[in-house]
């Protein structure tokens, strides 16, 4: 496709189950982005891939968050054992490289009742 | 030392009028500036870019403006329009380094027809 695509577009889970969510880069981008949003909030830096880099992980907010990049394309985001407050807008974006502009996806909206 | 600050967090405009929109940061090695523009249900998407090398671009409606020796930048919409009615995020990155790009935290804009 022409741009980053993610699915589901939305995902209503109950309270301490686990979630994937997925992210198809653009064809030949080396960096991959996940970002969370939170309704009317800013962009919450989440996790960074960056070729065959080790990812940087600093912006995971607990060990129930984690992520992979299989063959330097798709991503998947992983929640286990949701909560409430991780009930947002899950955004990934992908980079020719890691310095060039984002391009971002529409998004996973993602309701923990 | 990474963090960019935006303002203000909503404005209002009537159509015609000049939208401003601040950000300040404190990295002086820093040295990219974009502006992304979030219509809602939708994923960001670069408005206008700058570098510190020049003080002023202009892509039609829209202007950046770049102050080296205050650390700040702003965005400018001339003649807004409602179609302009969206959130706007500056962001930051030193290019070549191994760091993702620093966000601001938004200004939601609102141009009444």
């Amino acid at each position: 496709g022409a741009g980053v695509s993610q699915s589901p577009s939305n995902k209503v889970t109950e309270k301490g189950k686990d979630v994937e969510l997925r992210c198809d880069p653009i064809s030949g981008h080396t960096a991959l982005y996940w970002y969370r949003q939170s309704l009317g909030q800013g962009l919450e830096f989440l996790i960074y891939f960056q070729g065959n880099s080790a990812p940087d992980k600093s912006g995971l907010p607990s060990d129930r968050f984690s992520a992979e990049r299989t063959g330097g394309s798709v991503s998947t985001l992983t929640i286990q054992r949701t909560q409430q407050e991780d009930s947002a807008v899950y955004l990934c974006a992908s980079s020719r490289r890691g310095d060039s502009p984002l391009h971002f996806g529409n998004g996973t909206r993602l309701t923990v009742t | 030392q990474q963090q960019v600050k935006q303002s203000p967090q909503s404005l209002i405009v009537q159509k015609g009028g000049i939208s401003i929109i601040n950000c300040a940061y404190e990295n002086t090695a820093f040295d990219y500036f974009p502006w992304y523009q979030q219509f809602p249900g939708k994923g960001p998407a670069l408005l206008i870019a700058i570098r510190p090398d020049v003080s002023e671009k202009k892509e039609g409606r829209f202007t950046i403006s770049f102050n080296k020796s205050a650390k700040q930048f702003s965005l400018h919409i001339m003649d807004s329009q409602p179609g302009d009615s969206a959130t706007y995020f500056c962001a930051a990155i030193v290019t070549g380094s191994a760091r993702q790009l620093t966000f601001g935290s938004g200004t939601q804009l609102t141009v009444l027809p």
